[in-house]
């Protein structure tokens, strides 16, 4: 089992430039998590996903967008990148629906925006 | 609001005992992890609390208190390879994880 993988491993765009983070997990998990990480701050919740088909916004959703096309597959898109989009991204996958989900996490995707 | 608070840094000496506490404030609680995140790496599940009191599993425990809203884990017989940063999350009423910034443990010889 792979686990929860996650293409591309770094990237660099410019202002504006668009791209698609791709996330996908073996484990058969209801939940998918898009989340950022950025020195001296926690992970913050960007956009989740119940189940495939269905996705909602977490704590800093304003410039990306997801969708859930597949089970497997959770897809985190930047229409028009900007600096401040600059971080790490961290995707998960968990069972869900109770309170000892554990999330299971990618190795991170490492975004530069110049 | 909601509000988790860790040190952003610890430094302890192989072979000893450390403790790096958490203290949250957040709209409900269903219970708190501690993940451990190696640099550049992904965070990794250590472990779940939701009653007051202490979980040990071997090396590692993990302490609650729901009254104080507080919680640490302990960290026994220190290896060079604990060196990490340490990231407490409370799952909250709607069953979100709320994380705090992480602690970094250094860990000297």
């Amino acid at each position: 089992n792979a686990g929860v993988t996650q293409t591309p491993k770094f990237r660099v765009l410019k202002t504006g430039q668009s791209m698609t983070l791709l996330c996908a997990q073996d484990m058969n998990h209801e939940y998918m998590y898009w989340y950022r990480q950025d020195p001296g701050m926690g992970l913050r919740l960007i956009y989740y996903s119940a189940s495939e088909g269905t996705t909602d916004k977490g704590e800093v959703p304003n410039g990306y967008n997801v969708s859930r096309l597949k089970k497997q597959n959770f897809l985190l898109g930047l229409e028009s990148a900007a600096p401040s989009q600059t971080s790490v991204y961290f995707c998960a996958s968990s069972y869900g629906g109770s309170d000892a989900d554990t999330q299971y996490f990618g190795p991170g995707t490492r975004l530069t925006v110049l | 609001g909601q509000n988790i608070d860790q040190p952003t840094e610890m430094t302890a000496t192989e072979g000893a005992i450390v403790q790096i506490n958490c203290t949250y404030q957040t709209s409900g609680f269903n219970g708190l992890f501690w993940y451990q995140q190696h640099a550049g790496e992904a965070p990794t599940f250590l472990s779940y609390n939701v009653l007051d009191g202490l979980e040990e599993k071997g090396r590692f425990s993990s302490f609650l208190s729901r009254s104080k809203g507080y919680s640490y884990p302990l960290l026994k017989e220190l290896q060079m390879k604990d060196s990490a940063s340490y990231l407490c999350a409370v799952m909250d009423s709607n069953y979100q994880l709320i994380w705090g910034a992480g602690t970094k443990l250094i860990i000297k010889p």
